[in-house]
């Protein structure tokens, strides 16, 4: 069966420091992987999403970055973090070629301070 | 970007009740699904509705596929306290299974009183 893995499950990062989260999918090959953002309370905003190793595509301008170094691995990263980045991050998963269902991870919780 | 209109927002209801919610769209879609998330954890797939006029049922849980393509209902018979949550319906524009993307409900939360 497939599993996927968030990781760190929590952060508490300063204004201005790096991020990089983590995300990892097992029992399945070349799947799509996306990168949400859910702020308190609300929904779903896309962020990133990737068809293949080294390919992604990007939903929302910002000074976040996602990368794709692997097949089953899915990275979210920043430079420099911002107050506004808070928020919960979820990456979810999806069977190449097959439409709609995706199937999130447990998430991380990102705090800016 | 785009979020589909989910009502109600919240609701109340008596453990044993019925629950009803719905999800709206000006758009048409060729995939509906609904979510259900707990508080600090990821969505987990309830349900997934793939034909206009597709009647599904999961456990005590049946979702419908609007005939007009544009909206999805949700149904739960008999509630019990572990259905709270928010409830989040999502829709896929794309056919073809390649670079898929989904639209998501602004959510219902539930809320289950003994």
């Amino acid at each position: 069966s497939q599993t996927i893995h968030q990781w760190p499950a929590t952060l508490v990062q300063p204004v201005g420091s790096p991020l990089s989260l983590e995300c990892t999918v097992e029992g399945t090959s070349n799947p799509n992987l996306y990168w949400y953002r859910q702020a308190a309370g609300r929904g779903l905003q896309l962020l990133f999403y990737s068809v293949g190793i080294g390919q992604i595509s990007s939903e929302v301008p910002q000074n976040l970055s996602a990368s794709r170094p692997q097949d089953r691995q899915f990275i979210l990263s920043s430079k420099k973090l911002l107050l506004s980045d808070s928020g919960f991050y979820l990456c979810a998963w999806k069977r190449d070629r097959e439409i709609g269902e995706q199937y999130f991870g447990p998430g991380t919780r990102l705090t800016v301070t | 970007g785009q979020q589909l209109n989910q009502s109600p927002q919240s609701m109340f209801i008596q453990e044993g009740e019925d629950v009803s919610m719905n999800c709206t769209s000006s758009s048409i879609f060729n995939t509906w699904l609904w979510y259900k998330q707990d508080p600090g954890e990821g969505p987990v797939l309830l349900i997934a509705l793939y034909k206009a006029g597709e009647l599904t049922s999961n456990g005590r849980l049946t979702a419908q596929f609007g005939i007009t393509r544009k909206d999805s209902f949700l149904n739960i018979s008999a509630s019990i306290p572990s259905d709270v949550g928010i409830y989040f319906c999502a829709g896929d524009r794309i056919n073809t299974g390649t670079a898929s993307k989904l639209t998501f409900g602004t959510g219902t939360r539930l809320q289950v009183t003994l």
